[in-house]
């Protein structure tokens, strides 16, 4: 149990296009979603938590308006990268909280995000 | 906020040798530690976990322990193989009453397990 997907698994896009990353819990309902971001050899940055319904609250430093997130049921969250630019290559991983739970989350496969 | 410190950040050890990661968290009201491994190219998973009720639990090959009094806990490893060689990264959190439920991470340890 406690499944997290993520599509794509990986995606090369131009500079300036918008992608978009999904998340879903497969096996269970996600009360709260959350968004990291790791690049080579590094840990993992929390960029935003976001619960079901509800605006997503970003970390400081992470720009709302070019990561947009939008977390429409307990079991899908997608993150939108909006105008890309090759800073923002990196591997994008989500992880999903069960509702009552302490605070288990279960981490996704990650998108791995190539900006040309 | 709080803050986890990870020690070492490179683990090589023999097939069969037993494993120990470090870890440091700096705020006393973190109730719940994990630990997760990461192999290449892929998502961390959550191996083993931790409340601050307990000083030890013990699953399989592997165990965690945790000093409240001195806020660090440790990951072990028995018998390591080398299916075992991956990043390990710890965390701590504040549980569902605080910090809004976010996990601080450990810079992560490379462990591999050489034949």
């Amino acid at each position: 149990g406690a499944v997290v997907s993520q599509h794509p698994s990986w995606v090369i896009c131009k500079s300036g296009t918008s992608v978009k990353i999904e998340c879903r819990s497969l096996d269970f309902q996600a009360t709260t979603m959350f968004w990291y971001r790791q690049f080579p050899k590094q840990s993992l940055m929390l960029m935003a938590t976001s619960n079901e319904g509800s605006k997503a609250t970003y970390e400081q430093g992470v720009e709302k308006d070019k990561f947009l997130i939008n977390h429409a049921s307990l079991t899908l969250s997608t993150l939108t990268v909006t105008s890309a630019h090759p800073e923002d290559s990196s591997f994008y991983i989500c992880s999903g909280k069960r509702g009552g739970s302490y605070n288990e989350q279960f981490f996704g496969p990650g998108t791995r995000l190539t900006v040309l | 906020g709080e803050n986890v410190e990870q020690h070492p950040s490179t683990l090589s050890v023999q097939e069969g040798d037993s494993a120990v990661i470090k870890c440091t968290y700096s705020d006393s009201a973190s109730n719940y530690f994990p630990w997760y491994k990461q192999e290449l190219g892929k998502g961390p998973q959550l191996i083993i976990d931790i409340r601050s009720n307990v000083g030890e639990k013990k699953d399989q090959r592997i165990a965690v322990t945790l000093n409240k009094t001195a806020k660090h806990f440790s990951l072990h490893i028995t018998e390591t193989q080398p299916e075992d060689s991956a990043v390990y990264f710890c965390a701590a959190s504040m549980g569902i009453t605080g910090g809004g439920n976010k996990l601080t991470f450990g810079t992560g340890t490379q462990l591999k397990v050489e034949l």
